[in-house]
């Protein structure tokens, strides 16, 4: 098992630019997250999806789209890139069912916006 | 609304123990333990849930106190493998681990 990937690790955007972060798992989770990691800022939730084709905001989902086509794929969207979204984005994906599971976070990527 | 994790930073000599807190002005429901070493994705830790429950995991263990709604990690005779920045996370009502709401952590340096 690769268990979550994210690709690229590191990207600099001009402001006003869009791309896509990519995360995949192969766990069959259903359960999948984004993060944002700021200095002193611990980690925010920006969006998350319970299920293939369902998504949902978390706490700071301005300026960020997701869409969940299939379990193992869950891309960040950012429409037009800002300076304040310099940041490390981590995904995570969890089990289900009856309880709570542990997160298994991919590597991250290093967003740099000029 | 963000967890409060204290104390922010702590350094101690191998072999000390160490005592974290985290505590949330919402009611407890489940509270979540992650490490993360510096350029690295945080691992798991451990998941207590309401009820008091204690774990613990090798010298790593926690408490869960409902009614002060807060948790307490405990690192014993502390190793320089346990430096990194701990955070604690808590579920919302009603959510799993699918909307975790993270601390701003507290980075435990080991020093020899």
């Amino acid at each position: 098992n690769a268990g979550v990937t994210q690709t690229p690790k590191f990207q600099v955007l001009k402001t006003g630019q869009s791309m896509t972060l990519q995360c995949a798992q192969d766990m069959n989770h259903e359960y999948m997250s984004w993060y944002r990691q700021d200095p002193g800022m611990g980690l925010r939730l920006i969006h998350y999806s319970v299920g293939a084709g369902i998504t949902d905001q978390g706490e700071v989902p301005n300026g960020y789209n997701v869409s969940r086509s299939t379990t193992e794929d869950f891309p960040l969207r950012l429409l037009s890139a800002a300076p304040s979204q310099t940041s490390v984005y981590f995904c995570a994906s969890s089990g289900t069912g009856t309880g709570f599971y542990e997160q298994y976070f991919g590597p991250g990527t290093r967003l740099t916006v000029t | 609304q963000q967890p409060v994790q204290s104390p922010q930073a702590v350094i101690l000599r191998e072999g000390e123990d160490a005592v974290i807190n985290c505590s949330s002005s919402k009611a407890l429901y489940s509270v979540h333990w992650y490490r993360q070493k510096h350029g690295e994705a945080p691992i798991f830790l451990m998941i207590l849930l309401k009820g008091g429950e204690q774990k613990g995991h090798d010298k790593i263990s926690a408490s869960f106190n409902e009614k002060k709604q807060q948790s307490s990690l405990y690192l014993t005779a502390s190793q320089l493998s346990y430096s990194g920045t701990y955070f604690c996370g808590t579920a919302a009502p009603n959510f799993g681990n699918e909307k975790l709401t993270f601390g701003t952590g507290t980075r435990l340096t080991i020093i020899p």
